[in-house]
């Protein structure tokens, strides 16, 4: 059974600094992995998908990696913004699973003036 | 383009009612599936449709059922509700079942009274 952590769970940075969320996952047998943000009570904003035979994503200020061996996936934000603030998702796809994506617990990010 | 649609927005019922709650997917897709997030964690995959059937299913009890229509759209029917199923559910749209990015609606807030 798959199973997707996140940590940290909360997370409170000054404005323009980088920093690094992290997703591990216990079944590399993944198909895809997926970052989404999520506005509190709002539903899921697709941010970047690594599909399991590439090493990394970019979109923006955003950089998504993934290593399958050791079962982790970093999800890299260059100079945080206060409209960066909300809950990150990582969710993995399991080969043969279809579409049917686990998901971790978030991190709640914080990105103050 | 319009994303994935959900109706209503926030419903209010109590325990040993039923509920419907509705999904449009995303223009171009065909297969939708359903996730309940509750508090604080990670949305939970309650199942998937493609081509009016049932293709994978969660660890969720009979009580909740649904359909897809023709057209792509989607209900999900909780039966016999209980004080434990409040909760964000969140319908999610990809094209075919295995791999795509998927897109999320803004989801329907349920309590249960």
């Amino acid at each position: 059974k798959q199973e997707v952590t996140q940590i940290p769970a909360a997370l409170s940075v000054p404005e323009g600094e980088n920093l690094v969320l992290n997703c591990s996952f216990t079944d590399s047998a993944i198909y895809n992995l997926q970052w989404f943000r999520q506005d509190p009570g709002k539903g899921l904003t697709s941010l970047l998908l690594i599909q399991s035979s590439q090493r990394e994503q970019t979109s923006g200020r955003l950089n998504a990696s993934l290593d399958k061996s050791s079962g982790r996936s970093t999800l890299y934000i260059a100079a945080s913004q206060p409209g960066d603030s909300a809950t990150y998702l990582c969710a993995a796809a399991l080969t043969g699973g279809g579409n049917k994506l686990t998901f971790g617990t978030g991190t709640q990010l914080k990105v103050e003036l | 383009d319009a994303g994935v649609t959900q109706s209503p927005t926030h419903l209010i019922k109590t325990r040993g009612q039923q509920v419907t709650l509705r999904c449009s997917p995303k223009s171009g897709h065909d297969t939708v599936s359903w996730y309940q997030q509750a508090l604080g964690q990670g949305p939970q995959f309650i199942f998937q449709y493609y081509e009016e059937e049932e293709r994978q299913r969660g660890n969720f009890p009979d009580r909740f059922s649904g359909h897809q229509f023709p057209n792509y759209s989607s209900e999900l029917n909780v039966n016999a509700l209980l004080l434990g199923d409040s909760a964000l559910y969140l319908c999610a749209s990809s094209r075919g079942t295995v791999g795509s990015t998927q897109y999320f609606g803004p989801g329907t807030r349920l309590t249960v009274l």
